[in-house]
């Protein structure tokens, strides 16, 4: 079956923009987890969704916000973008949150000017 | 302190050598994944671990929830081996937290 879709794969952004992510998960699985990934941090959780509610949000700002729609399919927002938003941002899909085997799309790197 | 931490940071092995990655966690959990990342490629889980121990292939992961403690190992490495793994620790209640990750090369 198709794995886990991540669009745009690529996009370049200014600063104060605003970007929308999208993430489309496994058919079947209803929880996805959004991460980000920079070479200075590592990876970080933003947000986990089940079935269509926020389960638990990382320590972002409220410049990051997300949503999961009924298909299951999940959208995250950056807004009034900085130069430090800069990475790749990953979703995961799994059956069941917490203890679901995890499947990740290939990311979309957003870089901001 | 990272609730997680991993060793080593980074690790270099000759062909067929057996490489062991650590990691220790602080919290509770409800899973713990490893993961592996290969250079410009996305990331593969490669275990979920909530007790006990799990093979596939090569490659054992264990876990001791009394000890909160977790082992990559790797039988008869090979180059294609080389990435960086990640261990991911899901708590029981709260936001997922991950490893610095252990850069892995081996050379042939």
């Amino acid at each position: 079956k198709a794995g886990v879709t991540q669009t745009p794969r690529y996009l370049i952004k200014t600063r104060g923009q605003q970007v929308t992510l999208s993430c489309s998960p496994i058919s079947g699985h209803r929880s996805v987890s959004w991460y980000q990934q920079t070479p200075g941090q590592g990876l970080q959780f933003l947000f986990e969704y089940f079935s269509e509610t926020q389960r638990n949000k990382g320590n972002f700002p409220g410049r990051f916000s997300g949503r999961q729609f009924s298909n299951s399919r999940s959208e995250m927002n950056v807004s009034t973008l900085e130069l430090g938003d800069s990475a790749l941002y990953l979703c995961a899909s799994s059956a069941l949150p917490l203890v679901g085997e995890l499947f990740f799309g290939e990311g979309s790197r957003l870089t901001v000017l | 302190k990272n609730e997680v931490e991993q060793s080593p940071q980074n690790l270099t092995a000759q062909e067929g050598e057996f490489i062991t990655i650590n990691c220790s966690y602080s919290v509770g959990i409800s899973a713990l994944h490893w993961l592996q990342q290969h250079p410009g490629g996305g990331i593969v889980s490669l275990f979920m671990l909530s007790s006990g121990k799990k093979k596939h292939g090569r490659l054992i992961a264990t876990i001791n929830i009394q000890e909160k403690h977790s082992s990559l190992h790797i039988t008869a490495s090979h180059p294609r081996d080389s990435a960086v793994y990640i261990c991911a620790v899901y708590p029981n209640a709260g936001k997922s937290t991950f490893g610095d990750g252990t850069t892995l090369t081996v050379k042939p």
